[in-house]
């Protein structure tokens, strides 16, 4: 695809409930990462993944966050068993390699209930 | 591990005027890139400019221009003949060029963000 993709865009769950939020990373982009956005806030790094070295997940914020990346393509971010306080905008970006930018989704806004 | 700061949660300018936004960093790196992103409320994350550490100029992309002061650890961006397209949320991002195969290669830290608003 032309852009980097993240489906869904907004995703609303019960508490307790686990989700799935997948990113689409521009074809060819060995580095991929996931970042959380709180309203109004900054954002927070979750997980880095680039080519087949092990992935960077100092940012997830519990054993409930994992993330996979098949292929050195799609990625999968998964929330078990939600809380309220992990509603958020979840942003996905890519980039071609090390040194280049990156290159970000629109984001899936989750929200707890 | 390197940390980003922006020291001002919050800017306004006038349309026409210049803005300057603040960001500094720490690292014990000597070599890595900069970046400013801008967020507009659609919430899509648009790359503004970028500046390599071991280059002397600093980088320049239309109306933004940034001040980067590498002994200062400052980087801050300048916007010149604000337009009211720019109102956004506007970002500053440090990556790591690290060591090869280590876990934060290329890792790309943000600042807290600063929320600038386009007066008419």
């Amino acid at each position: 695809g032309a852009g980097v993709s993240q489906s869904p865009s907004n995703k609303v769950t019960e508490k307790g409930k686990d989700v799935e939020l997948r990113c689409d990373p521009i074809s060819g982009h060995t580095a991929l990462y996931w970042y959380r956005q709180s309203l109004g806030q900054g954002l927070e790094f979750l997980i880095y993944f680039q080519g087949n070295s092990a992935p960077d997940k100092s940012g997830l914020p519990s054993d409930r966050f994992s993330a996979e990346r098949t292929g050195g393509s799609v990625s999968t971010l998964t929330i078990q068993r939600t809380q309220q306080e992990d509603s958020a905008v979840y942003l996905c970006a890519s980039s071609l390699g090390r040194y280049t930018e990156a290159f970000f989704g629109q984001g899936t806004r989750l929200t707890v209930v | 591990a390197q940390t980003v700061t922006q020291s001002q949660p919050e800017m306004s300018v006038q349309e026409a005027e210049t803005v300057t936004l603040s960001c500094t960093y720490d690292t014990s790196e000597s070599d890595y890139y900069l970046f400013w992103y801008k967020q507009p409320p659609s919430r899509q994350m648009i790359l503004v400019i970028r500046q390599e550490a071991y280059k002397q100029q600093n980088a320049t992309e239309n109306r933004f221009s940034v001040n980067f002061q590498k002994a200062a650890k400052s980087f801050s961006l300048k916007i010149s003949d604000s337009q009211l397209g720019d109102a956004a949320m506007y970002f500053c991002a440090y990556r790591s060029k690290g060591n090869a195969g280590g876990t934060s290669y290329g890792k790309l830290t943000f600042g807290q963000g600063t929320i600038l608003t386009v007066h008419p």
